[in-house]
């Protein structure tokens, strides 16, 4: 059963960047069988997807965060990363890496989530 | 694209619980739920409209037709409190429901 663990600061500085890993047991992440997706979660409110990875680096982000946000995999260390550029306290939320099986047709659904990653953005 | 959800329903234990999850053509799409307890990450319940993931109990399901997805909980037992959301796959985006708080009086 694979297992997804984020990893970061807590706490950014508005304008900076914020970078968190999300790192995966056993050997998914290279594989071809999976999307890897960032879902943030605003304080008290509900899920929001920023977008995914897939193993060979091909990327599709959320359009209302595209102009901000890059992804990236590193398959050597079982992990991939989200970077969110020039921050500001509406980017306060806790934010989760998940799983999600390829298909050719959609990214369907998301069947294993890491724990969860609080990032506050201090001004 | 949007989904709209109830933001609270209420159940008795042990009767039957009802998610409603609306979008337009809804039912052209497959829609998946996630259970989410406080503190905690969301869980997988119901994907590709009806299927239950590994260790969820069969009192769950979920159907889809129409403009409108639909989570059912039977025997609804104080466990199941919690919230849900929905989610489908629209115009290249994930796409999920507000979330509707499950309680269990």
């Amino acid at each position: 059963q694979v297992q997804l663990q984020e990893s970061g600061p807590g706490l950014v500085k508005a304008s900076q960047t914020l970078s968190l890993f999300c790192i995966v047991s056993g050997d998914y992440i290279s594989s071809a069988d999976y999307y890897w997706s960032w879902i943030r979660q605003h304080p008290g409110k509900g899920l929001e997807w920023i977008g995914y990875i897939y193993y060979g680096g091909s990327t599709y982000y959320s359009p209302s965060l595209k102009s901000r946000v890059t992804m990236s995999i590193d398959t050597s260390k079982k992990r991939f990363s989200l970077s969110l550029s020039s921050v500001t306290a509406a980017d306060t939320a806790v934010y989760y890496c998940a799983r999600s099986p390829y298909s050719s047709l959609r990214l369907d659904y998301f069947d294993y989530w890491g724990q969860g990653a609080l990032v506050t953005v201090s001004s | 694209y949007q989904l709209t959800q109830p933001p609270s329903v209420s159940v008795s234990p042990g009767q039957t619980a009802t998610i409603t999850c609306s979008g337009d053509k809804m039912g052209d799409k497959y829609a998946s739920w996630y259970q989410q307890k406080p503190g905690q990450s969301p869980v997988l319940v119901i994907y590709q409209d009806n299927k239950r993931p590994s260790g969820i109990p069969e009192r769950v399901s979920g159907s889809n037709s129409g403009n409108t997805a639909t989570l059912t909980i039977s025997g609804t037992q104080a466990i199941d409190e919690a919230d849900y959301y929905c989610q489908a796959w629209d115009s290249s985006l994930v796409v999920f429901g507000g979330g509707t708080k499950l309680t269990v009086l």
